[in-house]
């Protein structure tokens, strides 16, 4: 059964730093979108994607965070000079056809900031 | 404000036995559709079932069914015969929009434990 993947599992960065969080989703599947979980809280909504632009943001998604999808497979979500509370557990997600559609998830990048 | 609200942060059941895990929602969308999602301590995130606004009958997946109650607002799951494997977080979620806007809304969470 076709699954959406993530990488790394887990990643530790020091504050200030870059990380770039990747995911693939299903083959298939046009709508991608990224959520975070900090820990002990509610999954929110970060972003949504669809033909190569943003379609939603949240306010939590700032200027601080950007997505790409450098090729056909990849969806990436950039997290620029890190702070603390960006430590959480970061999950893509794709869908069909969107809106209406299903989101599967993937089983997410825990990041930590020191 | 579309919200999910889940009243029991947790909850616990013998094996074998059955549980019911709540939800209600605030929505003026009159066709939408709604989602309980399981997260093991592996914390990744599991769909367990799906129930359209429109369709009359309760979802069912096998040991999970929901009892879906539109003019209430709640969205309860019911999971039979309980496993050990069912020892999760479970998370309701609705779609902002009802379903016109693909970011989901979670609900905080009912935290499941089965008990052998």
């Amino acid at each position: 059964e076709p699954e959406v993947t993530q990488t790394p599992s887990h990643q530790v960065t020091q504050m200030g730093q870059e990380v770039i969080l990747r995911c693939v989703p299903i083959s298939n599947h046009l709508y991608f979108y990224w959520y975070r979980q900090i820990l002990g809280q509610k999954v929110e909504f970060l972003v949504s994607f669809y033909n190569n632009e943003i379609s939603e943001k949240s306010e939590i998604f700032d200027d601080q965070f950007s997505v790409e999808r450098p090729d056909g497979s990849n969806f990436t979500l950039k997290i620029r000079s890190t702070k603390l509370e960006d430590s959480a557990m970061y999950f893509c997600a794709s869908s069909a056809l969107g809106s209406w559609e299903t989101q599967y998830f993937g089983p997410g990048t825990r990041l930590l900031v020191l | 404000a579309q919200t999910v609200t889940q009243s029991q942060p947790e909850m616990s059941v013998q094996e074998a036995e059955t549980v019911t895990l709540s939800c209600t929602y605030d929505t003026s969308e009159s066709n939408y559709y709604l989602f309980w999602y399981k997260q093991p301590p592996s914390r990744q995130m599991i769909l367990v079932i799906r129930q359209e606004a429109y369709k009359q009958q309760n979802a069912t997946e096998n040991r999970f069914s929901v009892n879906f109650q539109k003019a209430a607002k709640s969205f309860s799951l019911k999971i039979s015969d309980s496993q050990l494997g069912d020892t999760a977080m479970y998370f309701c979620a609705f779609p902002a929009g009802g379903g016109s806007q693909g970011n989901l809304i979670f609900g905080k969470g009912t935290k499941l434990s089965v008990k052998p």
